[in-house]
């Protein structure tokens, strides 16, 4: 009953480096969502999609990409890592319905140094 | 003006007690809403989802008001374990996207 599985569960990069977070669900949801939380913040959304191949921008997309070529895997790409993107990410899955809640992972903990 | 705000606490609550809280929204896009609870550093997790008529789950009561904007949560006989940051979320629009809000820490002390 694996749900939404994120890897890695925790990071540390250097400015500029790039790297991919990971998003699978197996619960067959057409929406994807990724989200980030600042220390004592609400989630903001960067990207999500409603379909394979279909992806859109959310409130804060600048720095990040998405792709999402199969119903169960979203990745999030980071190219160029600055401080300012040390956050938590959490990637979210659901149903378009509208009392359909979204499902989240576990997380990942993205620290820039 | 966010779209989803909450007083962020704390709430200070005494075990066994009856705590509640709202948030209001401005969203007019957001047509479902849902409280999350959050542990820290945990992801959130749906506790209920909120109707017009109001609706109980256990010990929580959730209320939405949409003449005048706002969501309620009344948690009743407090437990310990009820301790963590309690977030109101608006779901609606484009890829019914989830809208946030900051989130209410509640405290239960023995």
């Amino acid at each position: 009953n694996a749900g939404v599985t994120q890897t890695p569960k925790f990071r540390i990069l250097k400015i500029g480096q790039s790297m991919t977070l990971q998003c699978t669900q197996d619960m067959n949801h057409n929406y994807m969502y990724w989200y980030r939380q600042d220390p004592g913040m609400g989630l903001k959304l960067i990207y999500y999609s409603v379909g394979a191949g279909i992806t859109d921008k959310g409130e804060v997309p600048n720095g990040y990409n998405v792709s999402r070529s199969t119903t169960e895997d979203f990745p999030l790409r980071l190219e160029l890592a600055a401080p300012s993107q040390t956050s938590v990410y959490f990637c979210a899955s659901g149903y378009p319905g509208g009392n359909q809640p979204q499902h989240f992972g576990d997380g990942t903990r993205l620290s820039i140094l | 003006r966010k779209e989803v705000e909450q007083d962020p606490g704390p709430f200070n609550v005494p075990e066994g007690a009856t705590v509640a809280f709202n948030c209001t929204y401005s969203n007019s896009a957001s047509q479902s809403f849902f409280w999350y609870r959050q542990d820290c550093r945990k992801e959130p997790k749906l506790l209920m989802s909120v109707y017009s008529s109001g609706n109980e789950d256990g010990r929580f009561t959730a209320q939405l008001n949409r003449a005048s904007q706002y969501i309620s949560l009344l948690i009743r006989d407090s437990k310990l374990s009820d301790s963590a940051t309690y977030l109101c979320v608006g779901k609606g629009g484009a890829g019914n996207k989830l809208t946030f809000g900051g989130g209410t820490r509640v405290l239960v002390k023995p």
